[in-house]
This record gives structure tokens, C-alpha cells and sequence, in this order.
């Protein structure tokens, strides 16, 4: 079955830097990747998606990159502020059957103002 | 915007009782899911269900679990005899149709389930 893996697990940055987060996944027939962010407590949010026929997307200052031959994603904040500090979780997705989502283990994000 | 919504949102329980978490999908969604998060750790699949059936499940979805949707609106997870290893915040999700490729799914709120 579909694995995915997610690094960092733990990423700190400044106010103002960049964060990425890097994902690979095992199933070369995902075709949707979407990432969560989860604050303390809540459910995950949807915050950006990539489908396999694309290779980025944007979406002010968040980016999403996929690399379909590598089997990688990413995502890229730019600008980051206190307020994106959370878990967030990349997840990959077949478009067949039940769509299940696979998420990876989550990266807590700190951003030190 | 509609949302999925989940009863009850914590849930106590002692070891070997039986539950049943509860979760009311968007109405238009086809498509209905149980994920679960042990605390601090990653969402894990649980099951998906179309059709009035189980389209998928994972490993972790043994038969002390069972999903049914007993009505046009609700979709209930039945663990019957929980363990302490139960012990996890459990997410319902559903999506609209697969038809058109846009598998977003919509998370609930969760149920924070708690095995003495």
C-alpha cells in the first residue's frame, strides 16, 4: 500500500524566513497530494492541494511542488508569520476506489517572532 | 459553508465497553471516511465507505470495529469492546464524487476518545 514520508518532523524558523517541507510517496498511481495544517486540538484544514497533471502551485505565500518521477512534493512557505505555527501534514491520495488519504507523520512548525 | 459535524466531541469510556462515535457528512458528499490520530502522532486511515458498503479499510480496522450509515444522514463508527489502545481522537471526512477527480475530502471536528 501507499506510504509517505515526511521530513522534518520539527522545523523552526524565524519570522519573515522561509519554511519547506519535503514529502515522498511510494504509490506511483496517487495523483492527489493535499497538505493539512492542524493547530492544537482542532481538526486538520485543507490548506493547499496538487493533482499529479500539474508540477506547482500557488497560492500567496504558500507553494506547492511536485516532482512525479522522484515520487516528491513539497511545500514552501514564504514570509512565514507567528500564526503558521502548527503541525502540518502532506497526504497522498488514489483516484480509485474509496480515495483513501495517506498522511505522513507531520511537521510542527515554530515560527519565532 | 457546510461542514461535517461529529457527536459527541469527548467521549469517555471504560475498557471493553462498546461505542459509537457519530458524524453527520455534508449532505451532497458521496463518499465517508474514519481516520484516527493518537495523540501527538499522524492521522491513520481507518475506512472509507460509498455505496452502503465498505470500499476500503486498514489494518488497524479489525472486527472489533464495524461502520454503518442508518439513515440519509448519519455515518457511525461502533468499536465493541475498546482497549486502552483505542484511546485517540477519531476524525469523520467526506468528499463529494469521485466522477469529477476532486477528491478534497472535509474533516469534522473529531471525537476524543478516552479508554479507562
Amino acid at each position: 500500500g501507499e506510504n509517505v514520508e515526511q521530513h522534518p518532523s520539527t522545523l523552526s524558523v524565524q519570522e519573515g524566513d522561509s519554511a519547506v517541507i519535503k514529502c515522498t510517496y511510494s504509490d506511483s498511481a496517487s495523483n492527489y497530494f493535499p497538505w493539512y495544517k492542524q493547530e492544537l486540538g482542532k481538526r486538520p484544514q485543507l490548506i493547499i492541494d496538487i493533482r499529479s497533471n500539474v508540477g506547482e502551485k500557488k497560492d500567496q505565500r504558500i507553494a506547492v511542488t511536485l516532482n512525479k518521477t522522484a515520487k516528491h512534493f513539497s511545500l514552501h512557505i514564504t514570509e512565514t508569520q507567528p500564526e503558521d505555527s502548527a503541525v502540518y501534514f502532506c497526504a497522498a491520495s488514489l483516484n480509485t476506489g474509496g480515495f483513501k488519504t495517506i498522511f505522513g507523520a507531520g511537521t510542527r512548525l515554530f515560527v519565532k517572532a | 459553508e457546510p461542514e461535517v459535524t461529529q457527536t459527541p466531541s469527548h467521549q469517555v469510556t471504560q475498557m471493553g465497553q462498546e461505542v459509537i462515535l457519530r458524524c453527520v457528512p455534508i449532505s451532497n458528499h458521496l463518499y465517508f471516511y474514519w481516520y484516527r490520530q493518537i495523540l501527538g502522532q499522524k492521522v491513520e486511515f481507518l475506512v472509507s465507505f460509498y455505496n452502503n458498503e465498505i470500499s476500503e479499510k486498514s489494518e488497524i480496522f479489525d472486527d472489533q470495529f464495524s461502520v454503518e450509515r442508518p439513515d440519509g444522514s448519519n455515518f457511525t463508527l461502533k468499536i465493541r469492546s475498546t482497549k486502552l489502545e483505542d484511546s485517540a481522537m477519531y476524525f469523520c471526512a467526506s468528499l463529494t464524487s469521485g466522477f469529477l477527480a476532486k477528491n478534497i475530502q472535509y474533516f469534522g471536528a473529531g471525537t476524543r476518545l478516552s479508554v479507562l
